[in-house]
Parts: C-alpha cells; sequence; structure tokens
C-alpha cells in the first residue's frame, strides 16, 4: 500500500546543531508539506513544494529549509537548532489540483535542549 | 479576524448524543473544505470532504454554507470512539497555488 513515513519519530538534539527530519511518500504525489503543531496554535505551514526543485516558504519558514530532488522525498532541515523550534513536525502530501486532501506521515517530535 | 477560527471547546457530551462543530473561514474565494480528526499525539487524518449539496458518511454529516461562510460537522449517536479532536481545513487558491490553512480544532469528549 502507497504510504507516507517519517523519520526519526522521536529525537533529542541541542541548540546549534543541524537537524534534519526525513520525509518519504509512495504515493507519486507531487504535493508535499511540512507543518509543526504546538498547543494553542494548530498546525502551522513551513515550508511545501508543488513538484521537483520547487520549494515555497509558509507561514513559519524561518530557521527550515527544504530541498526537493525527487518526486518521493522533502526532507526538513534547520539549520541551526534553538528551543523555540521544540515541537511536532508533520509531513503531508497531496494530489495536484485545489480539491485533493492531504495525507499525513506519523509526526516527529522534535526536542531541542 | 483569523482566517478559519473554530471553538476549541472541549465538548463533553454523553454517548447516543448528537453534537455539532462549525467552522468559520473569512475568504469568500475558498475553494474545497475538509474534516479532519487527529487523535492525541497522532497525525490528522481525513475524515471526510464536504460538498456544497451537503453529505453524509454513515453517523457524519458535513455541510457547507458559502453565504455565511461556515462549514459544519454534525455527529450522530456519538460513541466513546469518537473522542478525538476535529480539524477543519479550507483550501483556496492563492497566487496560481494551492493555499491550506487549518483550523486549531475542536476537542471532542464523549463520556459513558
Amino acid at each position: 500500500d502507497a504510504e507516507i513515513t517519517q523519520s526519526p519519530r522521536h529525537k533529542i538534539t541541542e541548540t546549534g546543531r543541524q537537524v534534519t527530519l526525513a520525509c518519504h511518500q509512495t504515493w507519486n504525489h507531487n504535493n508535499m508539506f511540512w507543518y509543526r503543531q504546538d498547543l494553542g496554535h494548530g498546525l502551522r505551514l513551513i515550508h511545501y513544494s508543488y513538484g521537483v526543485q520547487d520549494t515555497n516558504k509558509g507561514e513559519v519558514s524561518d530557521g527550515y529549509s527544504v530541498s526537493r530532488s525527487n518526486t518521493e522525498d522533502l526532507p526538513l532541515t534547520l539549520e541551526s537548532a534553538a528551543s523555540s523550534q521544540t515541537s511536532v513536525y508533520f509531513c503531508a502530501s497531496s494530489e495536484g489540483g485545489f480539491n485533493q486532501p492531504q495525507h499525513f506521515g506519523d509526526g516527529t517530535r522534535l526536542s531541542i535542549l | 479576524r483569523k482566517e478559519v477560527e473554530q471553538d476549541p471547546g472541549p465538548f463533553n457530551v454523553p454517548e447516543g448524543a448528537t453534537v455539532a462543530f462549525n467552522c468559520t473561514y473569512s475568504n469568500s474565494a475558498s475553494q474545497s473544505f475538509f474534516w479532519y480528526r487527529q487523535d492525541c499525539r497522532k497525525e490528522p487524518k481525513l475524515l471526510m470532504s464536504v460538498y456544497s449539496s451537503g453529505n453524509e458518511d454513515g453517523r457524519f454529516t458535513a455541510q457547507l454554507n458559502r453565504a455565511s461562510q461556515y462549514i459544519s460537522l454534525l455527529i450522530r449517536d456519538s460513541k466513546l470512539s469518537d473522542s478525538a479532536t476535529y480539524l477543519c481545513v479550507v483550501n483556496e487558491e492563492s497566487g496560481g497555488y494551492q493555499k491550506v490553512t487549518f483550523g486549531i480544532g475542536t476537542k471532542l469528549q464523549v463520556i459513558p
């Protein structure tokens, strides 16, 4: 069955370190998204991509970057981790078009000490 | 005004009750709408799309009111397993791209 997987599921790291969260989908979806979810804020969009070599900033993109070298993967990098980036991170994908729902990975729980 | 607003709750209802949630959106040009369910510490899962004419899936009914710019979710005969947070999602076109906005979610607790 097609799916979307995130790794790692949990990570603890120190401030200032570079961290990369992986997202891999086998649906062959063009659209991929990264969100963070914090209490009181709901899901907030970090970056998104509509296809290979396409990346766009979302609502809370500062301190994060993504790259899209193939259809299946959209890794999220925290260039220099900050404690404010402690959060739960969700990756999602969807088919093209404005009426398509997103499908989410299991999430990565990231703690920055 | 927030782009998508939901009452965070919690809504505490007894088993068997009917409960309804609303979600208002600010952009009248919004094109598609969804309800997601999220269990504690898990990923959001698509519950149902919301169609202009309204749609039903078992005990769940979704409706769209474009004139008043809100969507609703009705759950009949509530089960304990319905306890979760329900997120509304609004899609719109923005500069040729899809803009997806999630509500903060409404927490439902079904009580025995």
